[in-house]
């Protein structure tokens, strides 16, 4: 099972910023947190990670709470571009080394 | 650089057939993966490779399912017999390290139907 939580859904205004959560409260210490999106039919596109620290991208920024159990990623400056299905990931170590799990994401609508 | 590649990208087959899938990971990337939604699911883990080792094929659905990655370099899927529950979208990643912070980078599908 994904061991996050998002929304399932959300809309943003075109050119505002879009703040999407996601709840990990079972994170470990040595977990990542991952974010993709999924546009159409396209594969999982790499947003960005972060294992405690905010990082910022050329795509977006990521804000962890300092206690690791929740998370926003932020688009600056949303554009209809951006209208897709975002996941937010926790990695998981187990015996084998990592698996990523899946779980359904929040489809963010961005409107004109 | 050349992202993950996949080929086909959509392959329509009959229950009964065979079909073999591959993917071209990122250069230099040890860790292929392999993954797949089928309609109205969540993408879902199937088995990743480093180099040409099964690191971990705990998602792999059934023995009609046969990955392989000889030489480390690309991977197929071979799907033998298809039945009619395997069609969806099979997705290819790759990474370049074991460790963690390392992204996995995917590629963009093959949208199997099997009728």
């Amino acid at each position: 099972d994904a061991k996050t939580t998002q929304p399932p859904s959300m809309d943003c205004a075109e050119g505002r910023a879009a703040n999407l959560p996601c709840n990990h409260s079972t994170i470990s210490g040595n977990e990542y947190v991952y974010w993709y999106r999924q546009i159409h039919s396209q594969g999982p596109q790499y947003i960005i990670h972060g294992l405690k620290n905010n990082e910022t991208n050329e795509m977006a920024s990521l804000i962890i709470t300092e206690d690791r159990k929740s998370s926003t990623l932020i688009l600056p400056h949303a554009t209809l571009r951006d209208t897709a299905v975002y996941y937010c990931i926790v990695r998981v170590f187990d015996n084998y080394g990592q698996n990523f799990v899946f779980g359904p994401g929040t489809r963010l609508s961005v409107l004109p | 650089e050349a992202g993950v590649t996949q080929f086909p990208s959509h392959s329509v087959i009959e229950k009964g057939q065979t079909v073999t899938l591959r993917c071209d990971p990122i250069s230099g990337h040890d860790n292929l993966y392999w993954y797949r939604r089928v309609m109205g699911k969540e993408i879902k883990f199937l088995l990743h490779f480093v180099k040409e080792s099964k690191q971990d094929e705990s998602g792999m659905p059934n023995n009609r399912f046969l990955a392989e990655r000889t030489g480390g370099t690309y991977s197929t899927l071979k799907v033998q017999p298809a039945e009619l529950e395997d069609s969806g979208v099979y997705f290819c990643a790759s990474s370049q390290g074991n460790q963690g912070g390392s992204p996995l980078h995917f590629g963009n599908g093959t949208r199997l139907t099997v009728t």
